[in-house]
């Protein structure tokens, strides 16, 4: 059994477009997370989701949004996607304090 | 902000060698990540390292964490092909809530 799974694996689309990723845990975690790994392969951190709690980035534009429809989901919406959105967008999960997240296989966008 | 080094940020050496990879932080934290990713692939969690002088080994892995000096280590003793890959530390510091701050990567090759 996939611990974290993300659909879909690969998303090519084009400017303007809205799309969305979707994320599951079967682990029993309490928090979830988005993260996006640029061409560079930096990683930063865009969202975490505890207990309906949310904290942002601060540095994460408005036209992304994530919406958690119970503990074990985590999606990600993206409006008017833009070429800089190209990137590798991981979710994962885990037990904050004291043991390692959990990732997905992560989502290859490619914005045309 | 929380800030997080690793140098070098790539790494050829031979089989057979040994080397440091090394990852310095910022802020207080007394929690810190190992994690490897092969090229298209996800994050595994290679190492926790949960206290002041913790030390873990898994194979020919060694990491090690000094918060006083906020420096951790990871050691690869006696080099193999297999271990080329991605490694990323990873640091907490603030409980979980807002996720790892990763550092960027040591991209290492090990040539037979």
């Amino acid at each position: 059994d996939t611990a974290v799974s993300q659909t879909p694996k690969y998303l090519v689309t084009q400017m303007g477009n809205d799309k969305s990723i979707k994320c599951e845990q079967n682990l029993g975690h309490d928090t979830m997370y988005w993260y996006k790994q640029d061409s560079k392969k930096f990683l930063k951190i865009m969202f975490s989701y505890n207990n309906k709690e949310l904290i942002i980035n601060e540095t994460v534009p408005n036209r992304f949004s994530p919406k958690s429809p119970d503990k074990a989901h985590l999606n990600l919406h993206i409006n008017s996607l833009e070429l800089g959105d190209s990137a590798v967008y991981f979710c994962a999960s885990g037990y904050p304090y004291t043991a390692p997240l959990h990732f997905g296989n992560g989502t290859r966008l490619t914005v045309t | 902000e929380l800030k997080v080094e690793q140098n070098p940020l790539f790494l050829s050496m031979q089989e057979g060698k040994n080397y440091t990879i090394y990852c310095n932080y910022s802020t207080t934290s007394d929690r810190l990540y190992w994690y490897r990713q092969d090229p298209g692939k996800s994050l595994e969690s290679l190492f926790v390292l949960l206290s002041n002088g913790a030390v873990k080994q898994e194979g020919r892995l060694m990491a090690s964490l000094d918060t006083k000096a906020r420096l951790s280590t990871l050691h690869i003793t006696a080099a193999v092909h297999d271990l080329s890959a991605t490694y990323f530390c990873a640091v907490d510091s603030k409980g979980g809530a807002d996720g790892l701050t990763f550092g960027k990567g040591t991209h290492l090759i090990i040539q037979p």
